[in-house]
């Protein structure tokens, strides 16, 4: 199995310090993403990296890819209240059609 | 904005009835999917499908079908609902190789 696995499991921090959270996997990619879920609900798209890129942005978030290593970082800067969520890697594998997830992390953001 | 629906957010239901959980998205999306989100298991795949009357099993088809008579809808059917189906469903449509956009997620309770 190609299973990405995030680190840590939980993450804490207080408002306005940065968070990241690891992703490992076991095959080689076509692309790998991650997602954001809130209590109970659907996942939301933050971002997708494809495998022939090292570092991608968006707003607040950037993320990292080391294909040598099979890992990948979420990085959340300036966190806030609103980032509270479970995150989520997913990787899609070259021919494949589906994506495999990870088991996520849960991040709480403190005031 | 991309859309994708679940017939119901909560289900209550008896061991042993049949259950269809239906699934519709507006992004003429070639691909669908179903998985289950269980605490600690992450999301797993039931099944999925490329195209209209095609399904492909996922990692845990067991005791679930599928049902893909029109491209914007896909149909998960649990034949005879048990306690151990119990869980968060989710519906995911994507293009080929692109992002899955997510709907809310049924939480479904067998009694």
């Amino acid at each position: 199995s190609q299973q990405g696995e995030e680190d840590p499991q939980a993450l804490s921090i207080q408002e306005g310090e940065n968070a990241t959270m690891n992703c490992s996997y076991k095959t080689s990619i076509n692309n790998l993403q991650w997602y954001r879920q809130n209590s109970g609900r659907g996942l939301v798209h933050l971002i997708l990296i494809r495998s022939n890129e090292r570092e991608k942005h968006s707003g607040r978030l950037r993320v990292t890819l080391d294909t040598s290593k099979k890992s990948s970082s979420l990085l959340i800067t300036a966190s806030r209240a609103a980032d509270t969520a479970s995150y989520f890697c997913a990787t899609d594998a070259w021919g494949a059609q589906k994506l495999v997830f990870g088991q996520g992390t849960r991040l709480t953001i403190n005031p | 904005d991309v859309k994708v629906t679940q017939s119901s957010r909560y289900l209550v239901k008896r061991t042993g009835e049949k259950v269809f959980l239906e699934c519709v998205q507006d992004m003429d999306h070639e691909n669908m999917f179903w998985y289950r989100q269980d605490p600690g298991l992450g999301l797993r795949l039931i099944y999925f499908s490329y195209d209209v009357k095609m399904k492909e099993k996922g990692d845990i088809p067991e005791g679930y079908s599928v049902s893909r008579e029109k491209k914007e809808r896909f149909s998960l059917i649990l034949e005879s609902a048990s306690t151990n189906q119990t869980s968060m469903y989710l519906c995911a449509s994507s293009s080929v190789g692109d992002t899955q956009y997510f709907g809310p997620g049924t939480r479904l309770t067998v009694l």
